[in-house]
């Protein structure tokens, strides 16, 4: 079945420095990518998607472009802000309808 | 609109015990998901109900678990002699329809610690 590979973290860096998290799938076809964020405390939430080859996901700032040529969808922010603290998971889904299958979870700390 | 909800929030019980987690979707979706998220596993799919047709019980771990929705709605996730290792935090979300993967909505989550 389809599934994700994320970098581990933590991840720790400065306000304003450039953030990329790496994820790779594996997969039959090309299937949907998702990027979730958690923020401390809080449910998943949706960050960004794409679903097709080439295609690119924004949103909040963070970009994801689906490369079907080395099969990753890196997210990538020029300049975090603290607020951007939270861990971030990699996502698609399996072979069967309804399940996303994540990655582990990538923490990232942004200090002032 | 309200979002996902969950309860409760957290829930302490003594090994052997049984434990209902509850979740509420969104109104009319038609598709809820449970997903546990534990220390050393990451996120893992669980259960899938949609609409009336029969659940995707695959993920489940083991034949203590079970789970029901009612009329559509309302899911019940029920441990049964719950073990340490069954410690983790319990997330529901819901979405629209079959076809919308990428509208999977969480709820907060219940932090189940088994003691």
């Amino acid at each position: 079945g389809n599934s994700v590979t994320q970098m581990e973290g933590p991840v720790t860096l400065s306000e304003e420095a450039f953030l990329t998290i790496n994820c790779t799938y594996t997969a039959t076809g090309y299937p949907s990518l998702f990027w979730y964020v958690q923020y401390p405390g809080e449910g998943l939430q949706l960050l960004l998607k794409a679903t097709k080859a080439d295609d690119k996901g924004s949103n909040k700032g963070f970009e994801a472009t689906y490369r079907k040529e080395t099969t990753s969808f890196h997210l990538e922010k020029g300049s975090v802000q603290v607020s951007d603290s939270a861990v971030y998971f990699c996502a698609s889904p399996s072979d069967s309808w309804g399940k996303l299958q994540f990655g582990a979870g990538t923490q990232v700390v942004v200090t002032p | 609109g309200a979002g996902v909800s969950q309860s409760p929030s957290n829930k302490v019980t003594e090994k052997g015990k049984d434990v209902e987690l509850r979740c509420d979707p969104i109104s009319g979706h038609t598709a809820l998901y449970w997903y546990r998220q534990s220390l050393g596993q990451g996120l893992e799919f669980l259960i899938y109900f949609q609409g009336n047709s029969a659940p995707d019980k695959s993920g489940l771990p083991s034949d203590r678990f079970s789970a029901e929705r009612t009329g559509g709605s309302v899911s019940t996730l029920t441990i049964q002699r719950t073990q340490q290792e069954d410690s983790a935090v319990y997330l529901c979300a819901s979405s629209p329809s079959r076809q919308s993967l990428d509208e999977q909505y969480f709820g907060p989550g219940t932090r189940l610690t088994v003691t």
